[in-house]
């Protein structure tokens, strides 16, 4: 079983639709975090979060430690946001990130 | 800034060949970060460097790989003799301190012949 794991891993949604991804871990974590890879294969950070929820524009990520879940919500989607979003957690205090493998959004118009 | 740099973005190269993977991090980051991405295994860390000193080699696969960091503007990720099963996409990421947001490389990838 993987220390990280991510739900769905392929999801296709309709432009406007409100977008939710999942994350699961299993082990004890520092923080975690949220990354956005484009078709070109960049990685960007999206949030970086040890507790509670941030927000950038149209992105929401919210984190329960005590539940060992978090999730990443998109407002409003747009076929830009098409992309693999990724869930890392930060193991202990060291930098060390275990990923999870990965949802791919695709948002058709 | 620049951000972090990669060189080179695309290489390609016969089995049993000596590969050398560079990475410039952003200036005053701390922390620098090698990952390999391929489809099967997704991202995964191989090593990662605090103020130049390798912390946690364990994610190397095997003895062909090495990585140093001589100073605080350059590291290097060495695959001697490469094999084709290390193809993939390298990426370097810096952060400020170990356990902070990091910013990554556009990435190498690599295709072994």
């Amino acid at each position: 079983k993987n220390e990280v794991e991510q739900s769905p891993q392929n999801l296709t949604a309709q432009e406007g639709e409100f977008i939710t991804i999942n994350c699961s871990y299993s082990v004890g974590i520092s923080a975690l975090h949220w990354l956005q890879q484009h078709p070109g294969g960049g990685i960007v950070s999206l949030f970086m979060l040890s507790s509670g929820k941030k927000k950038h524009g149209r992105l929401i990520a919210t984190i329960n430690i005590q539940e060992k879940h978090s999730s990443l919500h998109i407002t409003a989607s747009h076929p830009r946001d098409s992309a693999v979003y990724i869930c890392a957690a930060v193991g202990g205090s060291q930098g060390n990130l275990i990923f999870g493998k990965g949802t791919k959004l695709s948002v058709k118009p | 800034d620049a951000g972090v740099i990669q060189s080179p973005r695309h290489e390609v190269t016969e089995m049993g060949q000596e590969v050398t993977l560079r990475c410039k991090p952003i200036s005053g980051h701390n922390s620098l970060f090698w990952y390999r991405q391929t489809m099967m295994r997704g991202l995964e860390l191989l090593i990662y460097f605090n103020n130049n000193v390798p912390i946690d080699d364990s994610g190397m696969p095997e003895d062909r790989f090495s990585a140093k960091m001589p100073n605080a503007s350059f590291s290097t990720l060495k695959i001697q003799p490469s094999e084709p099963r290390d193809s993939a996409v390298y990426f370097c990421a810096s952060s400020l301190v170990l356990s902070g947001e990091q910013f990554f490389g556009p990435g190498t990838r690599l295709t072994v012949l």
